[in-house]
């Protein structure tokens, strides 16, 4: 069954510091991986996607995912956290030939101490 | 240009009523797509739509059904609410049917359902 997980419920981490959040994903071939931020109350906006080639991949606000087929992971990195990232990050996988179902891991919510 | 529009942002509603929600795409989408994100959890697929026919359909009861008009804008209906239909939801378009070739998807800042 496809599937996406997230084994991260919440993570901290001070301001400035780094972070990665880990995204594992199973499918039976490569699918599009995406990365979306959340803020309270708020609806979703697209950090980065992955479809091919370079397999990191650079998005907004500083972030960047790099794609490891032999892991099936697509870990979503910043190397210098701000106060306002604090936020619910989801990890999401989409098929590569039908409608736009994309599948959803369950979040890692990430609070930035001062 | 406007994003993805959603109507009404919050909404409470008694057990065994109807629901309407709308969205209105990013003007030149012709893809919808709607999605539950149940409190604590990640979005689950309802439906998707494109040029007014259901193009995919997630793992909803048959109270859950949804249409799209001739400006592509949609509603989701759902009948009979239970208490576990209580949730956020997520309306997004995209310019076309498939995740190819770049495609990306934008939500909207979805409608909160309250059943009581």
């Amino acid at each position: 069954a496809q599937s996406v997980t997230q084994p991260d419920i919440h993570i901290t981490v001070s301001e400035g510091a780094s972070l990665e959040l880990r995204c594992n994903y199973s499918y039976g071939a490569t699918p599009y991986l995406f990365w979306y931020v959340q803020s309270p109350g708020q609806g979703l906006q697209l950090l980065l996607k992955y479809f091919s080639g370079d397999t990191l991949v650079q998005g907004i606000k500083g972030f960047e995912a790099e794609f490891k087929r032999s892991q099936s992971s697509f870990n979503l990195r910043k190397p210098s956290v701000h106060w306002s990232d604090a936020a619910e990050y989801f990890c999401a996988v989409g098929p590569m030939d039908s409608s736009y179902k994309l599948i959803f891991g369950s979040g890692t919510r990430l609070l930035v101490r001062p | 240009d406007a994003g993805v529009t959603q109507s009404p942002t919050h909404l409470i509603k008694t057990r065994g009523q109807h629901v309407t929600l709308r969205c209105s795409p990013i003007s030149g989408h012709k893809s919808v797509s709607w999605y539950q994100q149940v409190l604590g959890q990640g979005p689950q697929f309802i439906f998707q739509y494109y040029e007014k026919e259901e193009r995919g359909r997630g793992n909803f009861p048959d109270r859950f059904s949804a249409r799209q008009f001739p400006n592509y804008s949609s509603e989701l209906n759902v009948n009979a609410l239970l208490l576990g239909d209580s949730a956020l939801y997520l309306c997004a378009s995209s310019l076309a049917l498939h995740t190819t070739g770049g495609n990306t998807i934008y939500f909207g800042e979805g409608s909160w359902l309250t059943v009581v």
